[in-house]
């Protein structure tokens, strides 16, 4: 069985200031996971994703997550905002062999100017 | 163009009528997905094909069907739509890498379904 939980429906920053979006994981085998991103109107599309390579996993548009299995946290950052990252963020976390994803329930990210 | 493609992107219908979402790819993926989004409820997984002549049913299949007519072909059917089928439909494709063991999801823009 496989579970995630987005702990923040909402999160709030200013331009300029560091992002965190928090993602806690349960897997009974070792977990794939993935941050994807949905933009206003739009489809989702992959931000990064952990596969057992490196704990800390780099993605596109300055974001990066760490995997930390003591914690079963897959947890979201970047050093600092912009206004085009105001949207919703999904964690996703993948069984190996099944490759059926659970998706947790979303964060919106809102940045003030 | 758009890798993974649906059609139409919105929809208004009324209830009991049976409606179709067509999702199309030019990726070359074998393997298929239909999600529903609700807000605060994230994306739930309807149905998702792994080949041409594989179907199977997600958490929460009860009052829709699928038909894989080609390996670029998914569509996904609502028999007799009710007011909470209300939502936001996508499509995803996958490829299964070998050596990695993940799948990355590619998704259509969505079809905004509405049921009155």
């Amino acid at each position: 069985a496989q579970s995630v939980t987005q702990l923040d429906s909402h999160v709030s920053v200013s331009e300029g200031t560091p992002v965190l979006l928090r993602c806690n994981y349960s897997s009974s085998y070792s977990p794939s996971l993935f941050w994807y991103v949905q933009h206003p109107n739009k489809g989702l599309q992959l931000l990064l994703k952990y596969t057992s390579a490196a704990t800390l996993v780099k993605g596109i548009n300055g974001f990066e997550a760490e995997f930390k299995k003591s914690e079963t946290s897959f947890h979201l950052t970047k050093p600092s905002a912009h206004m085009s990252d105001a949207a919703e963020y999904f964690c996703v976390v993948s069984v190996r062999g099944s490759y059926i994803p659970t998706f947790g329930r979303g964060t919106s990210l809102i940045v003030h100017p | 163009d758009a890798d993974v493609t649906q059609t139409p992107r919105n929809r208004i219908t009324k209830t009991g009528k049976r409606i179709m979402l067509e999702c199309s790819q030019t990726k070359g993926h074998d393997r298929m997905y239909w999600y529903r989004q609700d807000p605060g409820l994230g994306l739930r997984l309807i149905y998702y094909s792994f080949d041409v002549k594989d179907i199977n049913k997600g958490e929460i299949s009860d009052g829709y069907s699928v038909s894989r007519q080609a390996q670029a072909k998914f569509s996904l059917s609502l028999e007799s739509a009710i007011p909470n089928q209300t939502a936001l439909y996508f499509c995803a494709t996958s490829e299964l890498l070998a050596g990695d063991g993940t799948d990355t999801q590619y998704f259509g823009p969505g079809t905004r379904l509405t049921v009155l």
